[in-house]
Parts: structure tokens; sequence; C-alpha cells
């Protein structure tokens, strides 16, 4: 089945470690994004990838978080000297055409980072 | 930018009865309401989704209406049966977004 696949499924660091976490959209698919879930809130957004234009980084909550996308594909997102407020499960979706209305996203089971 | 409030936080029903969460959105100009599922351990999955130009869409037993003129809209789920408690988001898009912004979330328990 190929789904969103993100690893690692769970992380445990100590505060001020750098953190990578990585995502594999669906083949295909054109846009991705990134987003946080902290215990008991919403869905974060973070950062949006649309083919080759510039992505939308307006959600990064500070400069220590960073992403690139490779090749229009595999997606990489970096935590620096992470803070103990940093633990969240990061999601990972795709899905065919980007924007705000053009459907379903297809999300990954996610990433579960631990700053200790 | 667009503002998704959901409430309740949480919700608890017994099996077979009928679960009804809401959701307000600031932006008149969101015209794509999508809901999400998201079971323990597992990333959302969409459920069912209305466009603007309808009021209201079926699927089996869920459903979802929309109000445009009071800027809200609600999923309702019928005989309610112990799979279907998950956490579900709304959210809400249009024309210009790049993104969906989601509420907070809802956790349904379906009590046997």
């Amino acid at each position: 089945g190929a789904g969103v696949s993100q690893s690692p499924s769970n992380k445990v660091t100590e505060k001020g470690k750098d953190v990578e976490l990585r995502c594999d959209p669906i083949s295909g698919h054109t846009a991705l994004y990134w987003y946080r879930q902290s215990l008991g809130q919403g869905l974060e957004f973070l950062i949006y990838f649309q083919g080759n234009s510039a992505p939308d980084k307006s959600g990064l909550p500070s400069d220590r978080f960073s992403a690139e996308r490779t090749g229009g594909s595999v997606s990489t997102l970096t935590i620096q000297r992470t803070q103990q407020e940093d633990s969240a499960v990061y999601l990972c979706a795709s899905s065919l055409v980007g924007g705000g209305n053009t459907g379903e996203l297809f999300f990954g089971e996610g990433s579960r980072l631990t700053v200790l | 930018g667009e503002n998704v409030e959901q409430h309740p936080s949480t919700l608890s029903v017994q099996e077979g009865d009928s679960a009804v969460i809401k959701c307000t959105y600031s932006d008149s100009a969101s015209n794509y309401f999508p809901w999400y599922k998201q079971e323990l351990g597992k990333g959302p999955q969409l459920i069912i989704d209305i466009r603007s130009n309808v009021g209201e869409k079926k699927d089996q037993r869920i459903a979802v209406t929309l109000n445009k003129t009071a800027k809200h809209f609600s999923l309702h789920i019928t005989e309610t049966q112990p799979e279907d408690s998950a956490v579900y988001f709304c959210a809400a898009g249009g024309y210009g977004n790049n993104r969906l912004a989601f509420g907070k979330g809802n956790q349904v328990v379906v009590i046997p």
C-alpha cells in the first residue's frame, strides 16, 4: 500500500539536540504539508510545498524549524536545538493537487517527538 | 487568517444513539469544509466533506450540514457503533489559501 510514510515513528531526544523527521509522500502527489499536533491541540500548520514553487513557511514557529523537499518527493523537517515545547506528533500529509480547498489530504501516521 | 472553533471537546454517547459535533469558522471566503477522523496511533483520515454550493451531504451513517450565513457546519453520526470512537477534526479552506485550518478536535466515545 503506497500511503504516506513517516520516520521515525518515535524519537526521544535531549534538549538542545537537533532532530530530523522524514516524510515519503504518495507517488505523484504534488503537494506536501507538515502539521504539528500537540496534546489536546488541533493540527497546527507548519509548512506547505507545491511542486517547484517556493514553499509556504508561514507556519514555522521559529527559525529553529526548517524543511526541505528534494526532487519534488521526499521531505525532511529539521528542528535545531530542540526545546521541551517542541514535544508533539509531527504529521506529514500529501495531496494530488495543493491548496486549501482542492480535496483530500492523505496523512502519515506521524512522528512522535519527545524532548527531555 | 481562518479560525475554526470546534465543540464540544469531548462527547460520550450510548451505542446506537446519534452524535453531533459543531464547528464555526471565521473567514466568509472559505468554501470547503472537510471532516477527518483520527484513530489512536494513526493519522487523520477524511470521512466526508462539503463545499459551499450545497447545504447538506450524506454518506451512509454520517452527514454534514453547512450554514454559510451563520458560518457553522456540523457532523452527524447516526446509529453510533464502538468503531466510531475516535477524535474528529473539522477544517475549513478556500481559494487563495494554501492549507486547511483545523479545529482542535473532538473526542467521541461510544459506550457499548
